[in-house]
């Protein structure tokens, strides 16, 4: 497994204001993955981290609303930019290692957009 | 369109009974599969995780998987109180890297 740590664990934002989430993992990686998780709802891939280049965006994602960072291989931030209410969620880190096909998630940010 | 569906919940068992929790996917190519639990504002966590057809047990929870109708189930044996949470049933798709799609979830109520 791994131990995964996000920050914030929650914010309340304004609209049309960024928030940029941090997921830090206790060893290194393979693969880091951002998801979200809209109230009731279940799991959706926003994007693959991938370190030392651009992430990989799932359908109906895009750069400029959800720009993603991995500077390493413990490391990496979303920012959720321009925010409106339809942005309130949870969004989570998870983290995969080669060597195994699971995913551990980290503890999620929870994101309320007034 | 790469899909993974389960039972729509939520299901109400009463303490002590079997648990059976289903998932079907779409994607015939699909090698790995998972169920993760939710409690109520956490995250997931997982709990098991099947790649061969037949049965794989851990403890009160046997993973079931046949390939060939493309369906996985989940049962919770001697079902508690703590066992009320959300399943995520999560497939792993072929040259997919390693990205998951997970189904829409079902709600597992334990009764005491």
């Amino acid at each position: 497994s791994a131990v995964i740590s996000q920050k914030p664990s929650r914010d309340i934002c304004q609209r049309g204001t960024s928030l940029t989430i941090q997921c830090q993992v206790d060893s290194q990686v393979t693969m880091m993955f951002w998801y979200r998780q809209q109230p009731g709802q279940s799991l959706t891939l926003i994007a693959t981290a991938n370190q030392g280049s651009e992430a990989t965006y799932e359908s109906g994602f895009v750069i400029d609303k959800f720009p993603i960072s991995r500077p390493n291989l413990t490391f990496s931030t979303l920012t959720v930019s321009n925010m409106s209410p339809e942005d309130s969620s949870i969004y989570l880190c998870s983290v995969a290692r080669s060597s195994e096909e699971t995913q551990y998630f980290g503890p999620g940010t929870r994101l309320l957009v007034l | 369109q790469k899909e993974v569906e389960q039972n729509s919940g939520p299901l109400s068992v009463p303490e002590g009974a079997i648990a059976s929790l289903n998932c079907t996917y779409s994607d015939r190519g699909s090698q790995s599969f998972f169920w993760y639990r939710q409690y109520s504002g956490k995250s997931p966590e997982l709990i098991m995780s099947i790649y061969s057809n037949g049965d794989k047990e851990d403890g009160r929870f046997t993973a079931q998987l046949n390939k060939a109708s493309q369906y996985v189930s989940l049962l919770i044996r001697d079902s508690q109180p703590s066992d009320s949470a959300t399943y995520l049933c999560a497939v792993m798709l072929d040259n997919y890297g390693q990205n998951f799609v997970f189904g829409p979830g079902t709600r597992l109520s334990v009764l005491p």
